[in-house]
Order: C-alpha cells, then structure tokens, then sequence
C-alpha cells in the first residue's frame, strides 16, 4: 500500500539552527499539506499546495518558515532560525485531487526538538 | 475562530466493551467528517469518515453518526480491543475558494484498553 514518507524522523537542533524537512506524498496525489503538531494536540494546517502552487499559507510563520514544491511532487519545509516553541511533530499529508471524499492521507511525521 | 473540539481528553474501557468517542464542531460550513487514529510516535490514520447528507456510517467494528443539528459527531468501537488504544481525532473539512478545501482537527480522546 503506498503511503507518505517523510525524513528526517527525528531531528535535534539548536535554536537559532535551519532545519528542513521533506515530504515524499503518495504517487499521484496533487494536494499536499504541511500540519504541526504539538503534544497533546491536533494537527494544525500550516501550508496547503494545489501541484506546485500554494493555496493556502495563511497561518505559515513566513517570518521564519518557508515551503516548496517546485515540481508538483516531494516537497520540503524549512525553519530558520529555529525557536524553542518549534519543538512539535512535522506532519505531511496528501490527497489525490479535488472532491468531496477525497481524505488526507498522513506520513509518520518528523519530530523536532529545539534545545 | 471555529473550531472542532472533543469533549473527554481521556476515556478507559474494558476490553471487549463498547467504546463512544464524542465530539463538537462549530463549522457550519463544513460538510465532510472524518475519524482519524494516531497511534504513539506515527502520524494520524484514516478510519471513517461521513458527508453531511447521512446521519449514520458503518465500517468494521467502528460507526459514525453525525448530528447536524447540534453539530455532534461521535464514533462508536464495538468489542473494543487493546489495539485500539491511541489518541482519537475528529476533523471537519470545508471548502475553500476554488477546488480547495481545509480539515480542521479536534484536540484529540485518548482512548485506553483495560485487560
């Protein structure tokens, strides 16, 4: 069964640091989403593309975050500098395409620990 | 802003018994529901889902039903099993401009097994 690969797993930076993280969505699927996740909460939607456009990066922190999908495929997300309060698990999703019942499917995340 | 919350943060059950995770949502957009699992350290998987134009959904040993009126949504577990056991989420998804669409995630159910 094909699903999302995300990598790092897991990575420990210090504040200050870039970190990046990729995404490697489901073969096909067109729209990929970027979420965070902090301890004990629900994924919150951070970047959203269409292909290779952004749709919705309305609650990015572009001061310091930044994403890409040049090409419509994997994708990657990058902090710089990292700040404490990033400590959080990195969620990537995907969806084939436009429609009602189309879910997102999830990678296992990356988790973040800024010390 | 809206969003969808959950209203236990933990729920124990006996194996073998019946489980019923509740949850709020407060879009009145949002028009597609759906049950994600996330178990320790792995990203949220899909488990049901349900539109807005049906009331009740069955899959294996899992039932949604969705209560427009009072914008509740509930999953059921049946036989609950030690398997079962992780954080569950809610998620209301609602149009955007265009073909987009955003999910919104609840804050989460820890749901643990007893032996």
């Amino acid at each position: 069964e094909a699903e999302v690969a995300q990598s790092p797993r897991y990575k420990i930076t210090e504040k200050s640091q870039a970190v990046a993280f990729w995404c490697d969505p489901i073969s096909g699927h067109a729209t990929l989403y970027w979420y965070r996740q902090i301890l004990g909460q629900g994924p919150e939607l951070l970047v959203q593309f269409q292909d290779e456009s952004v749709v919705d990066d309305s609650q990015l922190p572009k001061d310091r975050f930044s994403a890409e999908r040049l090409k419509g495929v994997d994708s990657t997300l990058k902090i710089q500098p990292a700040e404490l309060g990033d400590s959080a698990m990195y969620l990537c999703a995907s969806r084939p395409s436009v429609g009602l019942k189309e879910t997102q499917y999830f990678g296992p995340g990356t988790r973040l620990l800024v010390l | 802003g809206e969003s969808v919350g959950l209203h236990l943060p933990t729920l124990s059950v006996q194996e073998g018994d019946n489980s019923i995770i509740n949850c709020a949502y407060s879009n009145s957009a949002s028009d597609y529901f759906i049950w994600y699992k996330q178990e320790s350290g792995k990203g949220p998987q899909f488990i049901i889902d349900i539109r807005s134009n049906m009331d009740k959904r069955q899959g294996q040993r899992v039932t949604v039903l969705l209560n427009k009126t009072v914008k509740h949504l509930s999953l059921q577990i049946a036989a609950t099993q030690p398997g079962d056991s992780a954080v569950y989420f809610c998620a209301e998804n609602y149009p955007l401009s265009g073909s987009a669409r955003q999910l919104t995630f609840g804050s989460g159910t820890q749901l643990t097994v007893l032996p």
